[in-house]
């Protein structure tokens, strides 16, 4: 299966600033999504990353507050915008490789203070 | 999407076969039922998936009876490893043979399985 690799792993960051997280796969994949967990709380998606484009956002989460770039097929990010400590969660990045299951990173694990 | 609803939690004990069942009344006709393992400070793990009947694997069985409005996931002789939260899934399944799930997926509260010595 696709090899997944989030950075960073987990950082603690001051309310008001911006972290971007970078999700690297081994292998040409066909989608790739964002997810949020929320401490004690199950997986939330957050949008679906495309190449080349904007992404699709779910219901609930903006542009605005969740910038996600795509540029190429084995590559995105999620950048976490003017962070609150609401914002402290798991961060995760799944992809979909055709013939396989969907797949997921170990996460980022982001606290605000 | 259909929703899904599990037990919070259950207990076991290492050795015994353990079973959880999840609900999906409405379920549609072109819907997989899907389930991942999550351990802590890790990404969910893709467990077994089906439409209906019975799957088997290395791993787990899954049972589908055939209105599919629910599925048991099996697990036979359970060790402390297995310690774990388990989500039951239900979505369109995609392209491929080994369980390709195209398509965003949408997670209940999921079942926090303990396993005692």
């Amino acid at each position: 299966s696709a090899v997944i690799s989030q950075k960073p792993s987990r950082d603690i960051c001051q309310r008001g600033t911006s972290l971007t997280i970078q999700c690297q796969v081994d292998s040409q994949v066909t989608m790739m999504f964002w997810y949020r967990q929320q401490p004690g709380q199950s997986l939330t998606l957050i949008a679906t990353a495309n190449q080349g484009s904007e992404a699709t956002y779910e219901s609930g989460f903006v542009i605005d507050k969740f910038p996600i770039s795509r540029p190429n097929l084995t590559f995105s990010t999620l950048t976490v915008s003017n962070m609150s400590p609401e914002d402290s969660s798991i961060y995760l990045c799944s992809v979909v490789v055709l013939g396989q299951p969907q797949h997921f990173g170990d996460g980022t694990r982001l606290s605000i203070l | 999407l259909a929703k899904t609803t599990q037990p919070i939690s259950m207990d076991s004990y290492e050795g015994q076969e353990v079973n959880i069942t999840c609900s999906h009344n409405n379920i549609a006709t072109n819907d997989y039922i899907t389930w991942y393992q999550q351990f802590p400070s890790q990404g969910p793990r893709f467990i077994i998936q089906g439409y209906k009947t019975k799957v088997t694997n290395e791993v787990a069985s899954l049972f589908i009876p055939a209105d599919r409005k629910s599925s048991t996931l099996s697990l036979p002789r359970v060790s402390l490893s297995d310690t774990a939260v388990y989500y039951c899934l239900v979505g369109v399944k995609g392209g491929g043979d080994r369980g390709s799930t195209l398509g965003r997926l949408y997670f209940g509260r999921g079942t926090q399985l303990t396993v005692w010595p």
